[in-house]
């Protein structure tokens, strides 16, 4: 069976943090790995990773896959309070590119 | 670009009653959709998969004749909550993907719904 496992869970840091976001996967006919945010509605797409140590960056956020050890991070430096969100991370395999989401990091940032 | 809306975003209904969601790709054909479901504090739990023209398949555990989804055009998307009761209350999102766009998922805002 699929399995997408992300840590911590939760995590409470002050604005101005550095955080790291972690990501393993165990997916049949891999084919990438996304990382979302999702705040009180439905996501929205942060990163795509296809190719293993990669970095992609977006401003303040930047993401890296290890195809070889199945493992992903999401990193967010200088933290906001509008970076307060789950950050969903999920794996893409199989046919008709279905998704298997982690259960999500909820991230606090506090003023 | 890449857009995806729902319709509606929130409805309460009665226990028995059908429910319809709509799900739109606005500036892209969406040659998959996807049909999530949400509970509070849980990820989303994949439903089913729909290609245009084609019938949806189902996830394991998850009712066809009850969650009944049509594709009808590469941009619409429906699902039909069928005969509804309380513990088909949740939060139901809709994603949709394009070959042109490659193996991304656009989500749609989602619908809340309440079942009394």
């Amino acid at each position: 069976e699929d399995k997408v496992v992300q840590s911590p869970l939760s995590l409470v840091v002050h604005e101005g943090d550095t955080v790291t976001l972690n990501c393993s996967y165990e997916v049949t006919n891999f084919r990438s790995l996304l990382w979302y945010k999702q705040e009180k509605k439905a996501p929205t797409f942060l990163f795509m990773l296809t190719s293993s140590g990669i970095e992609k960056k977006s401003g303040r956020l930047s993401s890296i896959l290890d195809k070889k050890e199945l493992f992903s991070i999401l990193n967010i430096t200088a933290t906001q309070t509008g970076d307060s969100a789950v950050y969903l991370c999920a794996a893409s395999g199989g046919s008709n590119y279905k998704l298997t989401f982690g259960k999500g990091t909820l991230l606090t940032v506090n003023p | 670009g890449a857009v995806v809306s729902q319709h509606p975003s929130w409805v309460i209904c009665k226990s028995g009653t059908s429910v319809k969601i709509e799900c739109r790709s606005l500036d892209f054909q969406a040659t998959t959709m996807f049909w999530y479901r949400q509970f509070p504090k849980q990820s989303l739990m994949l439903m089913a998969t729909s290609n245009e023209g084609s019938k949806a398949t189902y996830e394991q555990g998850v009712e066809k004749d009850k969650f009944l989804i049509n594709h009808a055009s590469l941009t619409l998307s429906t699902l039909t909550v069928t005969s509804a009761h309380p513990e088909d209350s949740s939060f139901y999102i809709c994603s949709a993907s394009s070959g042109l766009l490659g193996e991304t998922q656009y989500f749609g805002p989602g619908t809340r719904l309440l079942v009394l």
